[in-house]
């Protein structure tokens, strides 16, 4: 069974801390992986989007890491800030079809100013 | 640009009633979903559409959910008769196609609770 697991389920750090976030899948015969930005009441917004062919993607303070081999990914998150604040999701895509995204349930940060 | 929408944002009925929920996405994008969210879970895929045909619906509990886009514009996901473990919020999302390693974008949710 394909499954998406990340970890911490929450998280809770002081403004300006570096941070890593975790999702680790079951199956490495991805097809890409993405990251998502959830806040309470709201739709998803992307955050960044990686191919099986690549390590990783970044933007601004994101950088996302990709190990198929190990099954891993994290999402590094530079001098945190309280607006950071949100649910981060992990998705997977087998090749299916782009909408068949296998999420998992997300890490909630919390950053303290 | 706007962005997806989708209405009513909140909804609550009780259990063997129907609920309809309305998507409009982003002008021009071909491609549109509709993904189920319970608390505390990752979204789940229930239907997409390529225009104003179906794609993908194995998800999709068919003996009492059903999914239209008729113009290959609006789409609506209607729920008859809902169980109490339809609770959730019902995510519509849109893509310029439905190629590989396209971006989505998300609208807001409809949060739908069933009594």
């Amino acid at each position: 069974k394909q499954e998406v697991t990340q970890i911490p389920a929450a998280l809770s750090v002081p403004e300006g801390e570096n941070l890593v976030l975790n999702c680790s899948f079951t199956d490495s015969a991805i097809y890409n992986l993405q990251w998502f930005r959830q806040d309470p009441g709201k739709g998803l917004t992307s955050l960044l989007l990686i191919q099986s062919s690549q390590r990783e993607q970044t933007s601004g303070r994101l950088n996302a890491s990709l190990d198929k081999s190990s099954g891993r990914s994290t999402l590094y998150i530079a001098a945190s800030q309280p607006g950071d604040s949100a649910t981060y999701l992990c998705a997977v895509n087998y090749g299916g079809s782009q909408g068949n995204l296998i999420f998992g349930k997300g890490t909630k940060l919390s950053v303290k100013p | 640009e706007a962005g997806v929408a989708q209405s009513p944002r909140y909804k609550i009925i009780e259990k063997r009633q129907s609920v309809a929920f309305w998507c409009n996405p982003i002008s021009g994008h071909a491609t549109l979903y509709w993904y189920q969210q319970i608390l505390g879970q990752g979204p789940k895929l229930l239907i997409q559409f390529q225009n104003n045909g179906v794609v993908d619906d194995s998800q999709l509990p068919k003996d009492r959910f059903s999914a239209e886009r008729l113009k290959g514009v609006d789409s609506t996901l209607k729920i008859q008769p809902a169980k109490l473990e339809d609770s959730a919020v019902y995510l519509c999302a849109s893509s310029p196609s439905g190629s590989l390693g396209g971006e989505l974008f998300f609208g807001e949710g409809s949060r739908l609770t069933v009594l």
